[in-house]
């Protein structure tokens, strides 16, 4: 099956501008999770999506939000980028098949540069 | 709050030596943990998560709740196994929120 994608690859913006980005996952999969990755702060959490629901989010300020799509794709949005959010920005795909079977995938990542 | 320390970024053992990658946790109630492994120039993926209790690429992990730790353990190191692994904790960050919080990550180099 078609792993996760992630569009676009890669972005620069402006400070105070905003973006979205889009992942789709893999097919029959609810749960889509957002990630940040930075050299000095690592992997960090930002928040998960499920049937179009926001149901667990990080410690990101309101500018990073996102939204789910009825066929399970997501967004996520930050606005008035600063230059501390260039990162490389992963999404995840999930599903818990039983309470003791559960699958997760990676896109590739979509690099922000905020200059 | 809950808190991953991976006391080791780099660590590097002989092919057939045997692998321990260190994990302790902070968390206040029943944490559910996870390995994660990046391969160079591949994507991150999950390796385990320890409700399953199952070995994957021959590591296993056990949670230790008294001394808080899931060390990642694996007999014997192939050069395959060289990768950044990262440990993860899923705990309530308050009002029926799940917060997943990563550890800093350790490189494992296997030496030929």
């Amino acid at each position: 099956k078609a792993g996760v994608t992630q569009t676009p690859r890669y972005l620069i913006k402006t400070r105070g501008q905003q973006v979205t980005l889009s992942c789709s996952p893999i097919s029959g999969h609810r749960s889509v999770s957002w990630y940040q990755q930075t050299p000095g702060q690592g992997l960090q959490f930002l928040f998960e999506y499920f049937s179009e629901t926001q149901r667990n989010k990080g410690n990101f300020p309101g500018r990073f939000s996102g939204r789910q799509f009825s066929n399970s794709r997501s967004e996520m949005n930050v606005s008035t980028l600063e230059l501390g959010d260039s990162a490389l920005y992963l999404c995840a795909s999930s599903l818990y098949t039983d309470s003791n079977s559960y699958e997760q995938y990676f896109g590739p990542g979509t690099r922000l540069t905020v200059t | 709050a809950q808190r991953v320390t991976q006391p080791e970024k780099l660590l590097s053992v002989f092919k057939g030596a045997p692998v321990e990658l260190k994990c302790n946790y902070s968390y206040s109630g029943s944490p559910e943990l996870f390995w994660y492994v990046q391969y160079s120039r591949q994507r991150l993926q999950l390796l385990l998560r320890h409700i399953s209790r199952e070995s994957i690429k021959g590591f296993t992990a056990d949670l230790n709740k008294g001394e808080t730790s899931f060390h990642l353990k694996k007999p014997f190191a192939q050069e395959e196994d060289s990768a950044m692994y990262y440990c993860a904790l899923s705990g309530n960050s308050g009002a029926g929120s799940y917060q997943l919080t990563f550890g800093k990550g350790t490189k494992l180099s296997v030496i030929p």
